[in-house]
């Protein structure tokens, strides 16, 4: 999940078991939040986004989660597959102009076959 | 046919030299990004410019020029280059005015000597 340190969170998850990537946002003023997946050598991809008058959002295979109380957001990723091997980020969208991301430090995600 | 796409892919410099980046969407998207990846995969917005407007300007020094001759292109010229500013730097689109969802390109790997 997200952290204060200087080396990137990881999470390794055996293929077929469900995956969970949480987050903390620091705006209590947010109010849109994106989880956004990075493979090695490209660039950010949207997976799903949610914004803060629901509390979860489902995709296909994903699920996000947004507690507001506590400033925490989730991605729940099921029968995770090793094409789902990246690092995700959330992002908080700052302000009244959509696109003004804020990103998380991102998550390493490593699935084992 | 590539979305967003960035050149050049990897550049190589030294200190105090001046470059450029550009880059080019063919998704018909008004509002354009530049961000900025560092050696820990944090993610940072520098600029946003939509219909050739600057309407987002994060605290970057004014060493980092942005120019976009038109909606579809967004370029981002450097001058003094200094080691900090080696980085992953990241083109992005966005087209739906109701999300926040961006169109990244595949990143510029600037290292400056």
């Amino acid at each position: 999940g997200e952290s204060v340190g200087l080396h990137l969170p990881t999470l390794s998850v055996q293929e077929g078991d469900n995956s969970i990537i949480n987050c903390a946002y620091s705006n209590s003023a947010s109010d849109y939040f994106i989880w956004y997946k990075q493979e090695s050598g490209k660039g950010p991809q949207f997976i799903i986004d949610i914004r803060s008058n629901m509390d979860k959002r489902q995709g296909q295979r994903v699920t996000v989660l947004l507690n507001k109380t506590v400033k925490h957001l989730s991605l729940q990723i099921a029968a995770t597959q090793p094409g789902d091997s990246a690092v995700y980020f959330c992002a908080e969208n700052v302000g009244s102009t959509l696109g003004r991301l804020y990103f998380g430090r991102g998550t390493q995600l490593t699935v084992w076959p | 046919d590539t979305a967003v796409s960035q050149t050049p892919k990897y550049l190589v410099t030294q200190m105090g030299n001046d470059k450029s980046i550009k880059c080019e969407q063919n998704l018909g998207h008004d509002t354009m990004y530049w961000y900025k990846q560092d050696s820990k995969k944090f993610l940072k917005i520098m600029f946003s410019y939509n219909n050739k407007e600057l309407i987002i300007n994060e605290t970057v020094p004014n060493r980092f020029s942005p120019k976009s001759p038109d909606k579809a292109h967004l370029n981002l010229h450097i001058n003094s280059l200094e080691l900090g500013d080696s980085a992953v730097y990241f083109c992005a689109s966005r087209g739906l005015a109701w999300t926040g969802e961006l169109f990244f390109g595949e990143g510029s790997r600037l290292t400056v000597l």
